[in-house]
């Protein structure tokens, strides 16, 4: 099982949809949690990131975190076609942090 | 302020050649991390340092070495390279080994032929 694992996708939303994303972790020791977005052939870059349960709001992006249940979410409101990117997960254990494979999003004008 | 800077930008080596990457972090980012990204993959965690200290590593052979400079700045070094070994190298600075947001820089894209 891996640590960090994402709905692999790929995910397709009309523009002005809400597109959801999913994370689930096996560690328990998970301190942080992380959103990246990341374009073809570019480095990831931060969205978000959540560290307490509940959730966690930053204009157009909504984290979610649930501790007892091991589950990360990121929504995404108004998706707009300059969102299609891959999305990666992240958790945050002490000395390193473990990605998912990430979801690739399509947002169709 | 510059953001994490990564050279060289591509690379192409051969079979059993040696390679070295470099990464210079935010002013101020006293810690680096390595990654490795194969193509459809997340990032693999390879190395963090602090203070030219080795914190943790991850699942990587030993072909895989890194260090860290006075000036923060780091070197990943790959010896006897291998097919495999084609990815995206990234590097990740922060101001404090935990409990601090990592920054990527642009990454330096190895081909082994």
């Amino acid at each position: 099982q891996k640590e960090v694992e994402q709905n692999s996708g790929p995910l397709s939303v009309p523009e002005g949809a809400i597109a959801s994303l999913n994370c689930t972790y096996s560690d328990r020791g998970s301190q942080s949690f992380f959103w990246y977005r990341q374009y073809s052939g570019k480095s990831p870059e931060l969205i978000m990131f959540i560290y307490s349960n509940g959730d966690k709001e930053d204009g157009r992006f909504t984290a979610q975190l649930n501790k007892a249940s091991q589950y990360v979410s990121l929504l995404i409101r108004d998706s707009q076609p300059s969102d299609s990117a891959t999305y990666l997960c992240a958790g945050w254990n002490n000395n390193d942090m473990r990605f998912g494979a990430g979801t690739r999003l399509t947002v169709k004008p | 302020d510059a953001g994490v800077t990564q050279s060289p930008t591509h690379l192409i080596k051969t079979r059993g050649q040696h390679v070295t990457l470099r990464c210079s972090p935010i002013s101020g980012h006293k810690s680096v991390s390595w990654y490795q990204q194969v193509l459809g993959q997340g990032p693999q965690f390879i190395f963090q340092y602090y203070e030219k200290e080795e914190r943790g590593r991850g699942n990587f052979p030993d072909r895989f070495s890194a260090r860290q400079f006075p000036n923060y700045s780091s070197e990943l070094n790959v010896n006897a390279l291998l097919l495999g070994d084609s990815a995206l190298y990234l590097c990740a600075t922060r101001r404090q080994p935990t409990g601090d947001i990592q920054y990527f820089g642009a990454g330096t894209r190895l081909s082994v032929l």
